[in-house]
């Protein structure tokens, strides 16, 4: 148990529908990043919060979008879902020190289907 | 950019057996290298990690690997597989502070 919530656990939209998944940080963790898991795939970085501010992102388009809030749990938006936005959506957090021991926490995902 | 590249999509290993999970990664700096290993229905949990140091690491239910600079891999094994460690294993690498990059992640069989 990591101590990092992920809700809803599933999900289910049509195209062109928009969707929020949530994410509740680990205590003490100041940053969270996001991973979006396709069928087979290995997880692909989305973007990361710290205090915040988005300070890395993936090749993701403008319609994947977050938020942080000031206690530090986090907020995926997409916009105009496509067929392809289908997968299991990771949050992972960590205590954002950049340190060589930081060691980063992952939720067990929202799976997000689009019909 | 700093990259993982996991051979074989699925291995399948007998019940006691050596368990053998290839990795190679591709990286301009020193890298910093993980497995995971994901249960169905479940998130990601970290094995072991490569930063600096001992290049043999041991992690956590049995598993080592081990950092070869030489020939870029970072190969997991486990000496006797248990049905337990049937799952999806991912290699990834990742500078300090920003995203890890995974493989495509391989999938462990235990037969009995």
């Amino acid at each position: 148990e990591t101590g990092v919530t992920q809700s809803p656990t599933h999900l289910i939209k049509t195209r062109g529908q928009q969707v929020t998944l949530r994410c509740s940080s680990q205590s003490g963790h100041n940053t969270v990043s996001w991973y979006q898991q396709a069928l087979g795939q290995g997880p692909q970085f989305i973007f990361q919060y710290y205090r915040e501010e988005e300070n890395g992102r993936g090749n993701f388009p403008p319609r994947f979008s977050g938020l942080q809030f000031p206690n530090y749990s986090s907020e995926l938006n997409v916009n105009a879902l496509e067929l392809d936005d289908s997968a299991l959506y990771l949050c992972a957090s960590s205590s954002g020190d950049r340190g060589i021991d930081e060691k980063l926490f992952f939720g067990s995902g929202t799976q997000l289907s689009v019909l | 950019a700093q990259s993982v590249t996991q051979l074989g999509s699925h291995v399948s290993v007998s019940e006691g057996a050596l368990v053998l999970l290839r990795c190679n990664y591709s990286s301009s700096v020193p890298p910093y290298l993980f497995w995971y290993v994901q249960y169905p229905n479940q998130g990601l949990q970290l094995l072991l990690k490569y930063t600096t140091g001992a290049t043999l690491v041991k992690g956590i239910n049995g598993f080592e690997a081990e950092f070869k600079k030489s020939e870029t891999s970072f190969h997991l094994t486990k000496p006797s597989a248990h049905m337990s460690d049937a799952a999806e294993y991912f290699c990834a690498v990742r500078p300090p502070g920003y995203a890890l990059n995974f493989g495509k992640g391989t999938s462990l069989l235990v037969t009995p």
